[in-house]
Formats: structure tokens, sequence, C-alpha cells
């Protein structure tokens, strides 16, 4: 079965900083990723994902992951943090076999202080 | 286009009632799921449907039902409400293909006293 550990619950940066959310995965078939963002009261969006093409994906607001397969990672990264990147951010991988399903991390909430 | 609608908003049960959450999408996409969220847990699968007439069960699939007789339409009932099922609902539909995103509803945030 496939699954998806997200390293730490709460990630808190200065404005302008570095943004780095961990995300591994387990999966018996080659993956698909994903990275879907939560802003507070409101349903989650996709961010950016990863189908087996290019390993480096950009995706909306500046946020970019990279897929390595030697360390079964797709951690996310922005280059400078903004006010409104505040919010809980989520990392998933679809299975494949027998049906579509997508199996979702327990989520990181991400802190931009000013 | 709506998107995926869910409703209500909120909704606040005692234990042993059940009521229906409502989801609609307007996108012809034969993939749906329901999702409960709960702090420090993610996101869990409840049921989905890869088309109408078509359901299966997901993670979390005891004390809910589903059907779907429509493509547009996936509610999900809760049988009898326990204090356990308290939690942030999400609908969410795709065209089920596994590189495809998926687009969510709101929420529906339910409270069972």
């Amino acid at each position: 079965a496939q699954s998806v550990t997200q390293l730490g619950s709460h990630v808190s940066v200065s404005e302008g900083a570095l943004v780095l959310l961990r995300c591994n995965y387990s999966s018996s078939v080659p993956p698909y990723l994903f990275w879907y963002v939560q802003y507070p009261n409101q349903g989650l969006q996709l961010l950016l994902k990863y189908t087996s093409a290019a390993t480096l994906v950009k995706g909306i607001n500046g946020f970019e992951a990279e897929f390595k397969k030697s360390e079964t990672s797709f951690h996310l990264t922005k280059p400078s943090a903004h006010m409104s990147d505040a919010a809980e951010y989520f990392c998933a991988v679809s299975e494949g076999t027998g049906g579509f399903k997508t199996i979702f991390g327990a989520g990181t909430r991400l802190f931009v202080k000013a | 286009n709506a998107g995926v609608t869910q409703t209500p908003k909120f909704q606040v049960l005692k234990t042993g009632q059940s009521m229906t959450l409502q989801c609609a999408q307007d996108m012809n996409h034969e993939y749906m799921s329901w999702y409960r969220q709960d702090p420090g847990m993610g996101l869990r699968l409840i049921h989905y449907s890869v088309g109408a007439g078509i359901t299966d069960q997901g993670e979390v699939p005891n004390g809910y039902n589903v059907s779907r007789s429509t493509t547009e339409d996936f509610p999900l009932r809760l049988l009898s409400a326990a204090p356990s099922q308290t939690s942030v609902y999400f609908c969410a539909s795709s065209t089920g293909y596994r590189t495809d995103t998926q687009y969510f509803g709101p929420g529906t945030r339910l409270t069972v006293l």
C-alpha cells in the first residue's frame, strides 16, 4: 500500500526566508505525487504535481518540488516566503491499482512571521 | 462553473440523529470522493465513486453510506451520528486518471453532541 509521511506538523519561517516542507512517500508502483494547499476555512487546491515527466516541478505562487526516487522524497520549496503563504500544506500520492484513490499526508501548517 | 458545491456549511447533530451531506459538481467528472479532515490526521477517504451507480469504500467507511444515481451528485449519509464523527467533511471530484487534479468543495463542519 502507498503512504505519505510529512515531517513536521508545524513549520515557522520569517517573511523572505526559504520555505522547505518535507514529504516522503512509500509506493510499490511508480508514484504520482501532489502538493495541495488549504487556506483557512477553505477546501484544498492544487499547488503542483509530479506525473513522471520532469523531476523538478514548478507550481503556483512560486512553489516548486523535486521528485527524488533514490530518497523517496518530494519536498516542497519556495525561495522567499510571503505572509500570504501561511496555510496548511498536504502532500499526496495517488494509487493506481484497481481504481483511483489519493492518500494524503497529515499536513504541515506553515506560519510566516513578519 | 460552480465547481464542487457542498451543503450545509455547518451542522450540529445530537447523538443518534441521521443526516445527509450534499455534494454536487458541474464539471462532468466521473470520479467523486468524500474525505474527513481531523487535526493531525490529514484527509482520510470515506467512500468514493468511479461513476454513476458505482461506489466503493475508502479508509474509514463505518457509519457512512453513499449512493451515486447521477454523475453530478454524491451525497454522504450519516446513519446514526456519533461524537467520533465530529469533523470537517470534504467532497472532491476529478476525471479519475491517476495524474488528474482533485477539485475540492468548501467543506461541511459537523459537530455531534
